[in-house]
């Protein structure tokens, strides 16, 4: 399987900062990448997908960047409503494996 | 807009079955690509398979081959999953969602389901 590393783990920012989470598979799947955001109790929300395009609705300050095996997701100005857990998943190979997770938390 | 609703909150023991059913809002059930994926208590995401609701074909995760069988009902609009003998480490919220087309990602989720495995 292909496995999913995120970092950080945690994360402590100010509403108004520049975020960005890092995620690495363990070997290349080229842009078959998405980032969701979990809050507690809830299901996941897709954020991004195929690496760097945003899903319908979401706001412009997520971002997605990379291919092959690194990529990033950045929120360019923290807002209340952003503290939460961010997940990557590949969609490369049948496995579908997700990163481990991202707190962000208030600062 | 499309939405995904699961069956409720199921307890079970050790050794025994369950079955998390979830079903579509619309017409367009047939277009659907519906995986399942699970969440233990403070642990990642994890994907079990999925399942063609057009054409009925299934794939399943190495992790749970054996154990898990995933079906459809087209005439209901539901997409149903069954995870056999149960241990207590599947103690987990169940989630079905949908895969978008092409390179899209799990666009719609349902509301999850909560699974207790205890004695």
């Amino acid at each position: 399987d292909i496995q999913m590393t995120q970092s950080p783990s945690t994360l402590s920012a100010y509403v108004g900062d520049r975020v960005t989470i890092t995620c690495r598979a363990s070997q290349s799947i080229s842009s078959w990448l998405a980032w969701y955001q979990q809050k507690p109790g809830k299901a996941p929300k897709l954020l991004i997908y195929k690496a760097s395009d945003l899903e319908s609705g979401v706001p412009s300050r997520f971002s997605g960047s990379g291919s092959g095996t690194e990529f990033t997701l950045t929120i360019s100005s923290l807002q209340p409503d952003d503290f939460a857990t961010y997940y990557c998943q590949q969609y490369h190979s049948y496995s579908y494996t997700f990163g481990q997770g991202t707190k962000l938390e208030i600062k | 807009q499309v939405q995904l609703v699961q069956s409720g909150t199921e307890v079970k023991k050790p050794g025994a079955s369950v079955r998390v059913s979830c079903k579509t809002s619309g017409n367009i059930f047939s277009t659907f690509a519906i995986h399942w994926v699970r969440q233990a208590p403070g642990q990642r995401l994890e994907w079990m398979g999925w399942i063609n609701a057009g054409n009925g074909g299934t794939m399943y995760s190495e992790n749970f081959q054996g154990r898990v069988t995933i079906t459809r009902d087209t005439s209901a609009n539901t997409a149903s999953m069954e995870l056999r003998r149960l241990k207590p480490d599947d103690t987990a919220v169940y989630y079905c969602t949908n895969k978008g087309p092409g390179l899209h990602g799990f666009d719609v989720w349902g509301q999850g389901t909560m699974v207790t495995v205890s004695s």
